[in-house]
């Protein structure tokens, strides 16, 4: 048990769906993240939230939406996603400031994602 | 530009010998933490060791030990006494001060096989 929950651990989905991905955690951490992870990739930032803010973005298709409604759930909006959308996602938590840099960022799980 | 170099993709080692895994990593930023992470093919990233710039010993945690060499700017990992279950992708990852320590930036990740 990481304290990071991911669900669906596993989605398929057709390029004309609308699906969601969702992250949560109770460590009290205030950033947290969205990663991908494909398989001739390293894991790639996607999204940064911090203190519920979005921080950074790292030029992400729009067809990926993130969602921060409070300090412990993040959310990933799919839609009209292509094949090559297919991967596994990550989230992670940690704290967000400089008197935390030795604290690791803890994932979740994963959501396997095939985009069919 | 990349921040985390691994350059090793795969590694063999036989069980109960010694491993190193090589990272080496870019920042100008003079505070910053350095983490390790095991990825088993169940896709969960496991934290298995942090060194910060300005520890001045290695960081050792049971068989995982650190090699830091700040003016080299490397940060390599030893396994000692390698285990089947060692066998996994390992990532190297870096959190600066800036950004109020906000990204982890992972490096590409070796895979690591332990021979029976």
């Amino acid at each position: 048990e990481t304290g990071v929950t991911q669900t669906p651990r596993h989605l398929v989905m057709g390029m004309t769906n609308k699906k969601s991905l969702k992250c949560e955690q109770h460590l009290g951490h205030n950033a947290m993240y969205w990663y991908k992870q494909s398989a001739k990739k390293p894991l790639e930032l996607m999204f940064v939230y911090s203190l519920e803010e979005r921080v950074e973005n790292n030029s992400v298709p729009s067809r990926f939406s993130p969602e921060c409604p409070n300090s412990s759930h993040l959310f990933l909006h799919l839609h009209t996603l292509q094949p090559e959308d297919s991967a596994l996602y990550l989230c992670a938590s940690s704290p967000s400031d400089r008197g935390h840099l030795n604290t690791e960022a803890f994932f979740g799980q994963g959501t396997r994602l095939t985009v069919v | 530009a990349q921040k985390i170099t691994q350059t090793q993709p795969g590694m063999f080692v036989q069980e109960k010998e010694a491993v190193t895994l090589d990272c080496t990593y870019d920042t100008s930023d003079p505070s910053y933490g350095l983490f390790w992470y095991k990825q088993p093919s169940s896709g969960e990233m496991i934290f298995l060791i942090y060194q910060g710039s300005y520890d001045q010993q290695n960081a050792t945690e049971g068989r995982y030990s650190l090699n830091f060499q700040k003016a080299r700017k490397s940060a390599n990992l030893v396994i000692s006494a390698s285990q089947l279950g060692d066998s996994a992708m390992y990532f190297c990852a870096m959190r600066e001060a800036r950004n109020y320590g906000q990204n982890f930036v992972f490096g590409p990740g070796t895979r690591l096989s332990v021979l029976p």
